[in-house]
């Protein structure tokens, strides 16, 4: 079956260490997209990829940085610069840019806490 | 700017009652609207979208909303409440732009037997 997997789907980061997230999906979508979710904050996004080799920073995309260099993953680095590291963060995907009716498809996440 | 309201960060219902959860938001241009649900430590399943068709959408597991332009709205209810409901439900609008979502804060609903 299609869909998009993340790993690992917990993940421990000590001070002043970079990690990063995985996210590959298999559905051939153009667009992919980065959220972190914070308790009853709902999800916000981080950065998002509507085709291969380009990206575009969302609303909270300070302390983070992303690759687009296959079509199937988008992979999510969380650096030393993003104070506040710990929460959940979902990649999702959608066949194609620009057409707002398309649902996006998610992944089961990673979690993320400081040790 | 789209933004989402979602009154209410928990709900609990009895089993077999009526599920209602409220969404409310500003869009600058027509709306695409969509409910998600997401259980623990999962990521977000789709339950249904509104993307100016009819008005009143039915989704997966005997759920519906209603879109009401006038008042901004569109809630999701369930007849009736099940165990399985147990879960976080997300409202979501999308951007003009990009297919980018604005999501509310979500709701957790929990069913009491």
């Amino acid at each position: 079956d299609g869909g998009i997997t993340q790993s690992p789907k917990y993940l421990f980061r000590k001070e002043g260490q970079n990690v990063t997230l995985s996210c590959e999906q298999n559905l051939n979508h153009d667009a992919m997209y980065w959220y972190r979710q914070d308790p009853g904050q709902g999800l916000r996004l981080i950065y998002y990829s509507q085709i291969v080799n380009d990206f575009q920073k969302g609303d909270i995309a300070e302390g983070y940085s992303v690759s687009r260099e296959k079509k199937e993953s988008f992979p999510l680095t969380v650096t030393s610069a993003q104070k506040n590291p710990t929460a959940f963060y979902l990649c999702a995907s959608t066949p194609s840019q620009g057409m707002r009716n398309q649902p996006q498809h998610f992944g089961d996440g990673t979690r993320l806490s400081i040790l | 700017a789209q933004s989402v309201t979602q009154l209410g960060s928990h709900v609990s219902v009895s089993e077999g009652a009526l599920v209602l959860l409220r969404c409310n938001y500003s869009s600058s241009v027509p709306p695409y609207l969509f409910w998600y649900v997401q259980y623990p430590n999962q990521g977000l399943q789709l339950l249904l979208k509104y993307t100016s068709a009819a008005t009143l959408v039915k989704g997966i597991n005997g759920f519906e909303a209603e879109f009401k332009k006038s008042e901004t709205s569109f809630h999701l209810t369930k007849p009736s409440a099940h165990m399985s409901d147990a879960a976080e439900y997300f409202c979501a609008v999308s951007e003009a732009a990009g297919n980018k979502l604005t999501f509310g804060g979500g709701t957790r609903v929990l069913v009491k037997p």
